[in-house]
């Protein structure tokens, strides 16, 4: 069954509406999540690094006041695009790293993802 | 800086046949992981493999079969007899022990299909 879970997995939303989306890690503590942005027929790309109790890390060109990210726990974290627009309508992926050192294990295990429609 | 190149973007095949999906990666770190996930249609990411730099054994799971040539730096994957339920977008990955938190730089993906 799947260890990280996304909601919603679809939106519609009017354009300036803000739109939450969250991802939980069901079966282990993930201290770092990721949120990944696809594009129809194209690859991920990385919009931001969630590390929890501390802000997260953007990648250049990511708007941070408008893709505001907080990871409050170890099993959750939160992508809000806020005062969405049309050109914001994509497929948005969350990720959870599951990570051990003493295991050797870091895997990062990915949610079902969230189309997200502006109109 | 850490790049990965799937050359193939779409690959037909007939049911049963086999096919290898390529994959090549550019790092300058001597730790790092490689990674394979599959895109069904439904869109989640299936995780299907890691391997770490250090472990060149090639692996075999039941129609899964994975070449890793750190000579090439190539992280081959190959379905044998191949089936319908194999159609999806295959994503090859990796990941830098060096950068924090370890991200994932993907590949461009593959759309494999296969018909009955």
């Amino acid at each position: 069954g799947a260890v990280v879970s996304q909601h919603p997995s679809r939106v519609i939303c009017k354009s300036g509406t803000s739109v939450k989306i969250e991802c939980r890690s069901l079966d282990f503590q993930a201290t770092t999540m990721f949120w990944y942005r696809q594009f129809p027929k194209q690859s991920l790309m990385l919009m931001a690094t969630s590390n929890e109790g501390s802000k997260a890390t953007y990648e250049q060109g990511v708007e941070k006041d408008k893709f505001l990210i907080n990871h409050a726990s170890l099993t959750l974290s939160t992508l809000t695009v806020t005062s969405a627009h049309p050109e914001d309508s994509s497929f948005y992926i969350c990720s959870a790293r599951d990570y051990s050192l003493k295991l050797a294990k870091n895997i990062q295990y990915f949610g079902a993802g969230t189309r997200l429609s502006v109109l | 800086a850490q790049k990965v190149t799937q050359a193939q973007t779409e690959i037909s095949v007939v049911e049963k046949e086999d096919v290898t999906l390529d994959c090549v990666y550019e790092t300058r770190d001597t730790t790092y992981y490689l990674f394979w996930y599959k895109q069904p249609p439904s869109g989640e990411l299936v995780f299907l493999i890691r391997r770490n730099s250090f472990d060149e054994q090639n692996e075999i799971s039941g129609r899964y079969s994975w070449n890793f040539q750190k000579s090439t730096s190539s992280f081959n994957f190959t379905i044998t007899a191949s089936q319908v339920v194999d159609s999806a977008v295959y994503f090859c990955a990796l990941s830098e022990a060096a950068n924090a938190g370890n991200m994932l730089t993907f590949g461009g993906g593959t759309r494999l299909m296969v018909k009955p």
